[in-house]
């Protein structure tokens, strides 16, 4: 089936650098990924649709020059957390849909949990 | 953004009863989904119905879903200790976008 990896599954990092999550599907092409960040014990809230070749789509209240999104390939797309801080620990979650296939058929990656200190 | 709201937040039965869990969401929609997470972990996909389904059975799983009322519900029967987790449902629309309810915490006792 459809798998999406994510690393690194956990980073620590101090506050002010940067850190770049790599969502990358496995064995099939996604022309759109989607970025999801959790807060402890909350729900998934969706932070941007990522597009292939093109500029990512972020949902309101949602910085994009915080959150670099780039998706240079059919089967990676980035996100660069900058100047991170504290209140941007979190835990973040990709997923993507295979092109060609049922409109429904999206895929999960594992997560990453971002801790800056 | 968030479609709506997860009834109940929280949830506690015995071994071996059903958990039943609400959705409620506000827009119209291509299918919804539910999905489990054990603590600090990613998603694992339960099931999805199309906006032109009104049921679905998967294993012990049993989801309806009311477009005229914009809800779903999801039903464990026979819960097991490893059922203990958060639930969530994410509704899909024609842009592409999943976007996921609050959750409900679903703690199974021995």
């Amino acid at each position: 089936g459809a798998v999406v990896s994510q690393h690194p599954s956990w980073v620590i990092c101090k506050s002010g650098t940067s850190v770049k999550i790599e969502c990358r599907s496995l064995d099939f092409q996604a022309t759109t990924m989607f970025w999801y960040r959790q807060f402890p014990k909350q729900s998934l809230m969706l932070m941007a649709t990522s597009n292939e070749g093109s500029k990512a789509t972020y949902e309101q209240g949602v910085e994009k020059d915080k959150f670099l999104i780039n998706h240079a390939s059919l089967t990676l797309s980035t996100l660069t957390v900058t100047s991170a801080h504290p209140e941007d620990s979190s835990f973040y979650i990709c997923s993507a849909r295979a092109t060609g296939t049922d409109l429904y058929g999206y895929t999960f990656g594992s997560g990453t949990r971002l801790t800056v200190v | 953004s968030q479609q709506g709201e997860e009834d109940p937040q929280a949830l506690s039965i015995q071994e071996g009863e059903n958990a039943t869990m609400n959705c409620s969401y506000k827009t119209s929609i291509n299918n919804l989904q539910w999905y489990r997470q054990n603590s600090g972990r990613g998603l694992v996909h339960l099931i999805l119905i199309r906006s032109n389904e009104r049921e679905k059975h998967s294993g012990r799983l049993r989801v309806t879903l009311d477009t005229s009322k914009k809800s779903s519900s999801l039903l464990i029967t026979a819960s097991r200790a490893a059922d203990t987790a958060s639930y969530f449902c994410a509704t899909g629309s024609r842009d592409d976008k999943i976007i996921f309810g609050k959750g409900t915490r679903l703690h199974i006792l021995p």
